[in-house]
């Protein structure tokens, strides 16, 4: 069974920054690209980060370019979205997804809980 | 204001057959990048419907079909349960600009 978990949310300043990990498991992690997706309260989804399979392309929504980098870790089956600078508009709840197909044509096809950010 | 369109709200009768359409522009759904499309229960995580247009996730009853026609795609339910009562996304790729995935803004389904 497909697992992901996310941790790392939390209160933070704005300008502050935090961390956010992925922990997957029941699938092979190597083999998919991984998205992050957020959604801020009472709003609708927006995609944040996409990252290949080896971490050799990383794709960004315009406003976190600069701020925020996402990595994988193969070894430990891990995702990670480092978020510096971070603004009240930031704050939601961020999702880890498994994506399916290229970045061209992909979807997320399982989802983890999400971790909360918020920035106040 | 999302770069894909999608009715706020939708709602229909148990039983009935319900679509919500999503509206995207040359860059995306007309330039014949898949649509994909999600159902999020109240408190719940998204889970993915429909992906590749028109293609069913193992588990995903065949009351949900997709669309897509120029710049448009749509979600079809037929025989409204009240369990369907939730957020619907659509999502595709645009190509302006560097590129991103672009979700719908979302649709409110209420099943009278």
């Amino acid at each position: 069974e497909v697992q992901l978990v996310e941790s790392g949310g939390d209160l933070v300043q704005p300008g502050g920054s935090l961390r956010l990990s992925c922990a997957a498991s029941g699938f092979t992690f190597h083999s998919y690209w991984m998205t992050w997706v957020r959604q801020a309260p009472g709003k609708g989804l927006e995609w944040v980060a996409s990252i290949k399979q080896d971490g050799s392309e990383k794709y960004y929504v315009d406003y976190v370019k600069g701020r925020f980098t996402i990595s994988r870790d193969n070894a430990e089956n891990s995702l990670y979205l480092q978020m510096n600078s971070l603004r009240a508009e930031d704050t939601a709840l961020y999702y880890c997804a498994r994506a399916h197909d290229d970045f061209w044509s992909g979807y997320c096809g399982s989802w983890g809980q999400g971790t909360l950010v918020t920035v106040s | 204001q999302s770069v894909l369109t999608q009715p706020p709200l939708v709602s229909g009768a148990l039983g009935q057959r319900v679509t919500i359409s999503c509206t995207g522009s040359a860059s995306n759904i007309g330039g014949s990048f898949n649509v994909h499309w999600y159902q999020q229960l109240p408190g719940r995580a998204p889970k993915l419907l429909i992906h590749t247009n028109n293609n069913r996730p193992s588990g995903v009853p065949d009351r949900f079909s997709g669309s897509r026609s120029g710049t448009s795609a749509s979600l079809a339910i037929t025989g409204l349960q009240a369990e369907d009562e939730a957020d619907y996304y659509c999502q595709s790729y645009d190509s302006s600009l560097s590129g991103s995935w672009v979700f719908g803004g979302g649709t409110k389904l209420t099943v009278l």
